[in-house]
């Protein structure tokens, strides 16, 4: 049974730096054709890709956002961590982690979600 | 970037009628596009797969078909439990969602 649950603050400083982790279960990130992304959602609005990993360090990221997102494996741990400088109120949003295999490219395991707000 | 669009953004309709989403992409991306269902509060589900494949377990009233760059989400027979919203997804290139199609029951 594959699960995905994403940790991190739920509020965050304008300017300060987000670093969100995914911890999963029944798969392994060492598996040749595995991956797991980032998708996030402003309130109300409208899901927007952001990064992706796979098994072989292979690294993705949006091109609107590529300048201020890291993602990292810990594949020991079971654990994909995603930072993104220069925090702003506009990226509050909902930010999930998602399962992903590099030969069929959909989105089939989702973790919950966490709310991120970004405020003075 | 391939850039999706969707209409209509949100539509009402009642038990047992079919509904249909249209997605569009601004390149041609073959098949490589993928159907989501979004409940409120929830994560996002995948439902079809390489734009026509149903992922296992969703019921068979949901259907997708389209190639190229237009696509279309069908719901056979709408039920209560399909109250959500729908987003397509392309991954020719990185990937993309659209901005989403609310339904609701009339």
């Amino acid at each position: 049974q594959i699960t995905l649950k994403e940790s991190g603050p739920t509020l965050v400083k304008p300017t300060q730096t987000l670093t969100l982790t995914c911890t999963f279960s029944g798969f392994s990130l060492s598996t040749s054709g595995v991956g797991v992304g980032w998708i996030r959602q402003p309130p109300g609005k409208a899901l927007e890709w952001l990064a992706l990993i796979y098994w072989d360090d292979d690294k993705r990221y949006s091109p609107s956002l590529k300048s201020r997102l890291t993602i990292t494996k810990d594949t020991s741990k079971n654990q994909v961590v995603l930072t993104m400088t220069n925090m702003d109120p506009v990226d509050t949003a909902t930010y999930y982690c998602a399962h992903i295999s590099k030969w069929e490219l959909h989105f089939d395991y989702w973790g919950q979600g966490t709310l991120v707000t970004v405020s003075s | 970037d391939i850039q999706m669009t969707q209409s209509p953004s949100s539509l009402s309709a009642s038990v047992g009628d079919r509904v249909t989403i249209t997605c569009q992409a601004s390149q041609d991306i073959s098949n490589y596009l993928n159907w989501y269902q979004q409940k409120p509060g929830k994560a996002p589900k995948l439902l079809i797969y390489d734009a026509s494949n149903l992922e296992t377990g969703v019921p068979s009233r949901f259907s997708g078909s389209g190639s190229g760059t237009d696509f279309t989400f069908t719901i056979s027979s709408l039920q209560p439990e399909d109250i959500a919203t729908y987003y397509c997804q392309q991954y020719d290139n990185l990937f993309t969602f659209g901005p989403g199609t609310k339904v609701d029951i009339k």
